[in-house]
This record gives structure tokens, sequence and C-alpha cells, in this order.
């Protein structure tokens, strides 16, 4: 069975740093996209980036490109998303989801939600 | 970049109603085109997958349709448990996707 598994709620203050992981297990790693999708309060589903865990190929949305990193580490199965600074309007639950051939997101995390505030 | 409308933004039903959304991509997309219902608190669950299929263990009044850039979603006879939002989402540039803006339906 395919199975993400997030990192629990954040609580930060702008101007922090901050990764959140995605473990995943059931499947072969380094053969599927992960991608990471935010969803601010109230708000509908914004597509940040995928990554490639077989040779770390990263593509980001461009409206994300410079705020986050996405990054893996194979050895444990573990996906990232770190941000070097955070902003009250990163307040958000970022989901990881699994691309499952295609651009199909067939299997998700249960999400992180991280909230920033002063 | 491929833009996803979708319609309406919110509607209200009840129980038993038929239920149709819409999404527009503003270029061609094929039937890279994928439906997603997501509730209060928990992640997106894929319904459709390639504008027409439906995912195992969805039920089958959940249907999908389109080609090109116009594509919908219908809910045949609307349960209790189906009151969530839905999402649209292309995947004509994979790895990149695009979601629609999400329609809420309501009691």
């Amino acid at each position: 069975e395919v199975q993400l598994v997030q990192s629990g709620t954040q609580m930060k203050k702008p101007g922090e740093s901050l990764t959140i992981s995605c473990q995943v297990s059931g499947y072969s790693f380094i053969a599927y996209w992960i991608g990471w999708v935010r969803q601010r309060p109230g708000k509908g589903l914004e597509w940040m980036g995928i990554i490639y865990p077989g040779d770390s190929d990263v593509r980001y949305n461009s409206a994300f490109e410079g705020q986050v990193t996405i990054s893996v580490d194979k050895s444990i199965n573990t996906a990232y998303l770190h941000w070097n600074t955070l902003q009250a309007a990163d307040t958000a639950t970022y989901f990881c989801a699994r691309h499952r051939g295609g651009g199909t997101l067939g299997s998700w995390g249960p999400g992180t939600l991280v909230t920033v505030s002063s | 970049d491929i833009k996803m409308t979708q319609s309406p933004s919110s509607l209200s039903a009840s129980v038993g109603d038929r239920v149709t959304i819409t999404c527009q991509a503003n270029e061609h997309i094929s039937n890279y085109l994928n439906w997603y219902q997501q509730k209060p608190g928990k992640a997106p669950r894929l319904l459709i997958y390639d504008a027409s299929h439906l995912e195992p263990g969805v039920p089958s009044r959940f249907s999908g349709s389109g080609y090109g850039r116009d594509f919908t979603l219908t809910i045949s006879s609307l349960e209790p448990e189906d009151f969530a939002t839905y999402y649209c989402q292309q995947y004509d540039n994979t790895p990149r996707v695009t979601f629609g803006g999400g329609t809420q339906v309501e009691i």
C-alpha cells in the first residue's frame, strides 16, 4: 500500500527557517515524481513544485521559485520542502503527493499545517 | 502557463440532485485532466483521471467528460457524503500541473 507520512504541525515566527518532510512507503521511491501543494486557509490548491527522487530533477512553479527548496534523501525515502525565511503569507497546509504516471496525483499525504506569526 | 477556470465557484444542491461542474483550460490539453474531491481538513482524493476514467473505489455516480479545452464533472444523484470541494487539474505539461480554483458543493 502506498503511504505518504508528513511531519507534524509547525508554529514559527517570521524570518525563521523551516523544513517539512514527507516519508513514503509501499513503492519504489526513486521511480515516481513527488510534488508539493500549498493550500492557504479557506483557499484552493496551488502546485508548488516537484522532484524526481531518482536523479533529484526539480521543477518549480514560477510563483514559488526562489522562495522554497525541494529536495530528497533517497536513503530514507523522504522528500523535503524548505524555507530559508518564512513570512506570514506562508501560513498554509502543505501536502505532498505522488505522481502516478503522467501528472495524476494518485496518493497524497495528510498535510502539514504551518503557521507563521509573530 | 496553462490556466484552468472552474465554474461555478460554489453551488447549493440537495440530496438526489444532479450536479455538473465545468472546467475550461486556456489552451488545448487533450484529455490530460483530472478531478479531485476535498473535504475539510483532509487531503484531496482522486475521483476521475484522464478526463473520463473513474478511479477504482469511486462510486459510479461520478463521471467525467470532455476533451481539448472544456471538461465536465457530473454527479448523477448527490449523496450526503458528496458535499465537498471539487478541483480540476491539468497535466498537459507534466510534470508541471495546474489546479482550477475549486467548486464548493453545499447543502
